[in-house]
């Protein structure tokens, strides 16, 4: 059974980071794209970035360009979102995603809040 | 950047309605076109791809159609388990988008 398991998230003040973590099992990481899918609590979704099994394709939406970096440790069946610079328009869910596009399996979600 | 606009934006049905919603992208998107279901403090589920192929274990009571810039997702006979917000999404092109949401509410 494939499963997905977020952590990480938080409280932080606007202009700090967090690193959100999705611990992967029941599937083999690398053999996959990997996503993470926001959402606004009691608003709709919102795709953030995508990464290939390797890693070695990489890909954002335009709001978190150069502020947030998606990676993966396939050894450790992990996949990465390190947040900088946060701004209280990131304060969402953030769900990690199998695939690249059609995003067939979700965790739980963490929750990020951005506020001073 | 592809804009998916879906309609209605809430809808009120009774277990039994057939009911349609309707996705309309800014572009044409082929048939990449995704239909997700989410409960309230739930992950979305993804039910349908290619604009008309269920997922294993999807109930053949939703139905998938369109191409190109208007997709429709049907449902035949809704049961108390259906009440939920639907999304589409387009798997045409970076960044990948989605719909607003449909809220299906009971009548």
């Amino acid at each position: 059974e494939v499963q997905l398991v977020e952590s990480g998230g938080g409280l932080v003040q606007p202009g700090g980071s967090l690193r959100l973590s999705c611990e992967a099992s029941g599937f083999t990481l690398s053999d996959y794209w990997m996503s993470w899918v926001r959402q606004d609590p009691g608003k709709g979704l919102e795709w953030v970035a995508n990464i290939k099994g390797d890693g070695s394709q990489k890909y954002y939406v335009d709001s978190v360009k150069g502020r947030f970096t998606i990676s993966r440790d396939n050894a450790k069946n992990s996949l990465y979102l390190q947040m900088d610079s946060l701004r209280a328009e990131d304060t969402a869910i953030y769900y990690c995603a199998r695939g690249g596009g059609n995003f067939v399996s979700w965790g739980q979600g963490t929750l990020v809040t951005v506020s001073s | 950047d592809i804009q998916m606009t879906q309609s209605p934006s809430s809808l009120s049905a009774s277990v039994g309605d057939r009911v349609t919603i309707t996705c309309r992208a800014s572009q044409t998107i082929s048939r990449y076109l995704i239909w997700y279901q989410q409960k309230p403090g739930k992950a979305p589920k993804f039910l349908i791809y290619a604009a008309s192929i269920l997922q294993s274990g999807v109930p053949s009571r939703f139905s998938g159609s369109g191409s190109g810039t208007d997709f429709t997702l049907t449902i035949s006979s809704l049961q108390p388990e259906d009440f939920a917000t639907y999304y589409c999404q387009q798997n045409y092109s970076t960044p990948r988008t989605f719909g607003q949401g449909t809220r299906l509410e009971i009548k």
